[in-house]
């Protein structure tokens, strides 16, 4: 049932590691976000995707990916982990000229 | 550019007064307008959303939100607080490529 979600929950890891998150929508949505919300609450969006396509890449550093295998996914792959990527990070989905963003649970990324 | 300022970082209430978070935004065209609200180690829920219908816009948990132009603002109110309503809350403005553009939060605590 759950609409937008994400694997893992939690990620813990040691600085220059290699991991991705997972993130699914079953909502038939066209275009998916990724969001990092920092340790004072902020959230800041950093990628869009619509229909497998990047619309929206903001100012993120490249050892940031996202890769869209097909338009009810939208997996984030961060190279080289750095301490300042502790973050949780928060997958969302709207559908074609829809106003509102689901978003899903959160991944709290911390890195050691 | 579209931005939100949420006037207040922590609002304290007791249980059964009202509540008032505030919210101004700016921007160069009629936005759209979100309140959402994060419990403690939860994700992002949707409270109510403002898209150029009615100005007073009315929410889940008996939230609502009114949006007044000629003041830029999206104050969101709630007649009577409960323990539960203790939460983050985000107001959001939605910019021209449907990216969210959130606020800095306001924490609101409610006393017994």
């Amino acid at each position: 049932d759950t609409a937008v979600s994400q694997t893992p929950k939690y990620l813990v890891t040691q600085m220059g590691n290699d991991k991705s998150i997972k993130c699914e929508q079953n909502l038939g949505h066209d275009t998916m976000y990724w969001y990092k919300q920092d340790s004072k609450k902020f959230l800041k969006i950093m990628f869009s995707y619509n229909n497998k396509e990047l619309i929206i890449n903001e100012t993120v550093p490249n050892r940031f990916s996202p890769k869209s295998p097909d338009k009810a996914h939208l997996n984030l792959h961060i190279n080289s982990l750095e301490l300042g990527d502790s973050a949780v990070y928060f997958c969302a989905s709207r559908a074609l000229g829809g106003e509102t963003q689901y978003f899903g649970p959160g991944t709290r990324l911390l890195v050691l | 550019a579209q931005s939100v300022t949420q006037l207040d970082s922590h609002v304290s209430v007791s249980e059964g007064t009202p509540v008032l978070l505030r919210c101004n935004y700016s921007s160069s065209y009629s936005p759209s307008l979100f309140w959402y609200v994060q419990h403690p180690n939860k994700g992002l829920q949707l409270l109510l959303k403002y898209t150029s219908a009615a100005t007073l816009v009315k929410g889940i948990n008996g939230f609502e939100a009114e949006f007044k132009k000629s003041e830029t603002s999206f104050h969101l109110t709630k007649p009577s607080a409960h323990m539960s309503d203790a939460a983050e809350y985000f107001c959001v403005v939605q910019g021209s490529a449907r990216q969210l553009t959130f606020g800095s939060g306001t924490q609101l605590t409610v006393l017994p």
